[in-house]
């Protein structure tokens, strides 16, 4: 079974752009959450979505959003970029019935 | 507030020796308790525990939960230089909402 993909890998963008993040599922998984992570910070939730809506939202201003579609995959968008959005965003995905997440491979968000 | 919080920070170590990492939390609701490792980008899955007492083995770690005192400890034994990572403790609140900790980062030389 393939794991959780996510593209871009890399993003390199300027102040004040905006971006999309995409994440893809593991085949069957339902939920799909995001976590953005930096040195300081560590781990830190954004949101979590199941069959297209939102169940959870994390601590983060409006400028972070994201979408979940019908076949479960996701994307999340930032807008109006600062630089301290530069981080690393996984995405995990899990079955309903379980607790376990298995995350993606992550996109390294640099913002110049 | 909710929080999760391991200690120690960081560990260096020599190929071979035994190390504990500390997992402790303070949550309004417990599903269960999660142990990742991260080497380079995306963690990876280790174990995951739900009962006090049961311990959870896997190779040279193992894990266990003590529910009455909130906390969990990862023993890594006879470790080697592919055991260096940041290893994340985490607790899952149910609707799969995971609170991370700050991790530890494990040094093993040779």
């Amino acid at each position: 079974k393939a794991g959780v993909t996510q593209t871009p890998r890399y993003l390199i963008k300027t102040r004040g752009q905006q971006v999309t993040l995409s994440c893809s599922p593991i085949s069957g998984h339902r939920s799909v959450s995001w976590y953005q992570q930096t040195p300081g910070q560590g781990l830190q939730f954004l949101f979590e979505y199941f069959s297209e809506t939102q169940r959870n939202k994390g601590n983060f201003p409006g400028r972070f959003s994201g979408r979940q579609f019908s076949n479960s995959r996701s994307e999340m968008n930032v807008s109006t970029l600062e630089l301290g959005d530069s981080a690393l965003y996984l995405c995990a995905s899990s079955l309903v019935v379980t607790d376990t997440q298995y995350f993606g491979p992550g996109t390294r968000l640099t913002v110049l | 507030e909710d929080k999760v919080v391991q200690s120690p920070l960081s560990l260096v170590v020599h190929e071979g020796d035994t190390v504990t990492l500390n997992c402790s939390y303070e949550v309004t609701n417990f599903r269960s308790l999660l142990w990742y490792k991260q080497e380079k980008k995306a963690p990876t899955f280790l174990f995951m525990l739900t009962s006090s007492g049961i311990e959870k083995k896997s190779g040279r770690l193992s894990s266990i939960l003590d529910k009455k005192e909130l906390f969990s400890i990862l023993n890594i034994t006879a470790t080697q230089t592919g055991d260096s990572a940041i290893y994340l403790c985490a607790v899952d609140q149910g609707t799969d909402k995971l609170i991370f900790g700050t991790g530890t980062r494990l040094q093993v030389f040779p």
